[in-house]
């Protein structure tokens, strides 16, 4: 059961226009959400975060939205520049639980087209 | 300093090898995880400690023993490993205390012959 999803495995953007990811999740116990950048064979790196009592996070070009009546969530970077092109994560936790687990979506692949 | 890090970078190993891998943070975050990645995968995780006791174990195989000995350093130990077992490992450590944000370390890229 895959409690958090990732739809769109990937996606393509011209450089200097937005790119929207999106995540979507199943447990409405998930409280605090982040995204993460990748780059083959290397660690993911921390982006930005969300805490459910937010709607919206915005840390210079990337900015979060939490839907959680939707149980959605998006990340916005705009503008895109091509070193974003990477696979980005979103990971959700329920803070309450005392278990400090956090469950990955799939991810989607970014390509940003200069 | 967000910094995780881990070693070795890279680590190739036959199936009857003992070997271990180190990771150490130094945020005073108390808890640690250990986690495997697959190509084309999310990372997956293996173990969580908090407060150095193992909190979870997602039923990984006997073969990966984890091992936290304070508050800033945590391996894992390998033996007996299978092919499959191949993969790039990532360390993640994060706070409990009003900032969840979960740092990786760049990983260990495990190859086993």
């Amino acid at each position: 059961d895959q409690q958090v999803k990732q739809n769109s495995p990937s996606l393509s953007v011209q450089e200097g226009r937005i790119s929207i990811l999106n995540c979507d999740y199943t447990n409405s116990m998930f409280d605090y959400f982040l995204w993460y950048k990748k780059y083959p064979a290397e660690g993911p790196t921390f982006l930005i975060s969300i805490s459910s009592i937010k709607d919206k996070n915005e840390d210079g070009r990337f900015t979060v939205f939490l839907n959680k009546s939707a149980k959605h969530l998006s990340l916005h970077i705009v503008p895109s520049q091509p070193g974003d092109s990477a696979v980005y994560f979103c990971a959700a936790s329920d803070t309450t639980s005392g278990t400090y687990k956090y469950i990955f979506g799939t991810g989607t692949r970014l390509k940003v087209l200069a | 300093d967000t910094e995780v890090t881990q070693t070795p970078k890279h680590l190739v190993m036959g199936m009857t090898n003992k070997k271990s891998l180190k990771c150490e943070q130094h945020m005073g975050h108390r808890a640690m995880y250990w986690y495997k990645q697959k190509a084309k995968k999310p990372p997956e995780l293996m173990f969580v400690y908090s407060y150095e006791k193992l909190s979870i174990n997602e039923s990984v195989p006997s073969r990966f023993s984890p091992e936290c000995p304070n508050s800033s350093l945590l391996n894992l130990h390998l033996h007996a490993l299978q092919p499959e077992d191949s993969a790039l490992y990532l360390c993640a450590s994060s706070d409990d205390q009003g900032s969840y944000e979960q740092y990786f370390g760049p990983g260990t890229r495990l190859t086993v012959t």
